[in-house]
């Protein structure tokens, strides 16, 4: 286990709802980050969190956005849901500028329908 | 241009045998990262090993090996006596700019590794 604990695993959503995701990072880890990962493809980059302010960000609408805590945590929300944003979500945590491993957690399943 | 590319989209290998999943990559950056990670049904991206680029050696960690020939561009992972466990997703990564980039890693289109008792 890596320590990384997501919830929800399982979520069904309608198109135009909105979704929170949560992560808890491992301890002492001080950024994370957020992928997205559709069926039958590698994760994709949302953005990155570090010291509780976005610093990094792949090719995501604004309509995802989220928030880190000061114990870490993390939240990825993502409003105007669409079909399209069906995929598993995966949290990983990590020290930051350092070089080496991530460290994932199982991720939350979103199914919008 | 795809930045990682892993050509073998399903691969079948007999148990005890070593088996060899594919990964090159593309980048300008002198200094970046290679990873491989293995994601079982269950869905969690387990970090087998890694490769920096400035690294003199290949990267081992237990059964797995790390084929790194930098002037090819190429990081192909070695699995040593493949065990019935070893089924599952295979993904290559990148992090460039490493030390300055953060946690965005580049994943390519994965390899399913199937391995035959």
């Amino acid at each position: 286990e890596t320590g990384v604990t997501q919830s929800p695993t399982h979520l069904i959503k309608t198109r135009g709802q909105q979704v929170t995701l949560r992560c808890s990072s491992q301890s002492g880890h001080n950024t994370v980050s957020w992928y997205q990962q559709a069926l039958g493809q590698g994760p994709q980059f949302i953005f990155q969190y570090y010291r509780e302010e976005e610093n990094g960000r792949g090719n995501f609408p604004p309509r995802f956005s989220g928030l880190q805590f000061p114990n870490y945590s993390s939240e990825l929300n993502v409003n105007a849901l669409e079909l399209d944003d069906s995929a598993l979500y995966l949290c990983a945590s990590s020290l930051a500028n350092r070089a080496g491993e991530l460290f994932f957690g199982e991720g939350s399943r979103l199914t919008v329908l | 241009a795809q930045k990682i590319t892993q050509t073998q989209p399903g691969m079948f290998v007999q148990e005890k045998e070593a088996v060899t999943l594919d990964c090159t990559y593309d980048t300008s950056d002198p200094s970046y990262g290679l990873f491989w990670y293995k994601q079982p049904s269950s869905g969690e991206m387990i970090f087998l090993i890694y490769q920096g680029s400035y690294d003199q050696q290949n990267a081992t960690e237990g059964r797995y090996s790390l084929n790194f020939q930098k002037a090819r561009k190429s990081a192909n992972l070695v699995i040593s006596a493949s065990q019935l466990g070893d089924s599952a997703m295979y993904f290559c990564a990148m992090r460039e700019d490493l030390y300055n980039a953060g946690n965005m890693l580049t994943f390519g289109g994965g390899t399913r590794l199937m391995v035959k008792p």
